[in-house]
């Protein structure tokens, strides 16, 4: 249990161009989604965290214009780059939490969106 | 704010024992986690401590010393498929169960 699918799996586009990022909870409802970017060899940085229904809280330094993220259900988050440019290109991951359970501790991840942006 | 220390590079030997150290500085803290990461892929959930002590999972432990502000991995009986990025994380104290994750440590095993 405690799947979380993000998809594309990799995407290549040109700059200026706008990518969209689905992160699904495939057996659990998701009352938190979280989205993290990672570059080459560097740790996870956390850029924002959403709650279903409301909109989500960015970290500090990260553009909420620019990365815009929807949290529609409580099985999917979205996020949007827009007009991409090449120093966006990075590893994207998403992680879901669920508010109960067993395993309301952890995070579950997904397996990471890596965008090329030419 | 957060500051989460990990040694960046570490070379063990198959069948050996290594120690992952952390140490961390948090305005709030909520439980201490490891994951593992290997190249190009998500991390994957190794232990959570939030209580001072030992947590032992088969061949991985963690400890964590809250006063101390100082958490440890160990990788007993290491093997080949064990080199990896290992990753250090703290929650805080927000109802987000919000995860500030340290620099990594890339261990590297050795015949």
């Amino acid at each position: 249990g405690a799947v979380v699918s993000q998809h594309p799996s990799r995407v290549i586009c040109k700059s200026g161009t706008s990518v969209k990022i689905e992160c699904r909870s495939l057996d659990f409802q998701a009352t938190t989604m979280f989205w993290y970017r990672q570059f080459p060899k560097k740790s996870l940085m956390l850029m924002a965290t959403s709650n279903e229904g409301s909109k989500a809280t960015y970290e500090q330094g990260v553009e909420k214009d620019k990365f815009l993220i929807n949290h529609a259900s409580l099985t999917l988050s979205t996020l949007t780059v827009t007009s991409a440019h090449p120093e966006d290109s990075s590893f994207y991951i998403c992680s879901a939490s669920q508010l109960r359970g067993p395993r309301s501790n952890e995070q579950f991840f997904g397996p990471g969106t890596r965008l090329t942006v030419l | 704010g957060q500051n989460i220390d990990q040694p960046t590079e570490m070379t063990a030997t198959e069948g050996a024992i290594v120690q992952i150290n952390c140490t961390y500085q948090t305005s709030g803290f909520n439980g201490l986690f490891w994951y593992q990461q290997h190249a190009g892929e998500a991390p994957t959930f190794l232990s959570y401590n939030v209580l001072d002590g030992l947590e032992e999972k088969g061949r991985f432990s963690s400890f964590l010393s809250r006063s101390k502000g100082y958490s440890y991995l160990l990788l007993k009986e290491l093997q080949m498929k064990d080199s990896a990025s290992y990753l250090c994380a703290v929650r805080d104290l927000t109802g987000a169960n919000n995860l500030f994750f340290g620099t990594g440590t890339r261990l590297t095993v050795i015949p």
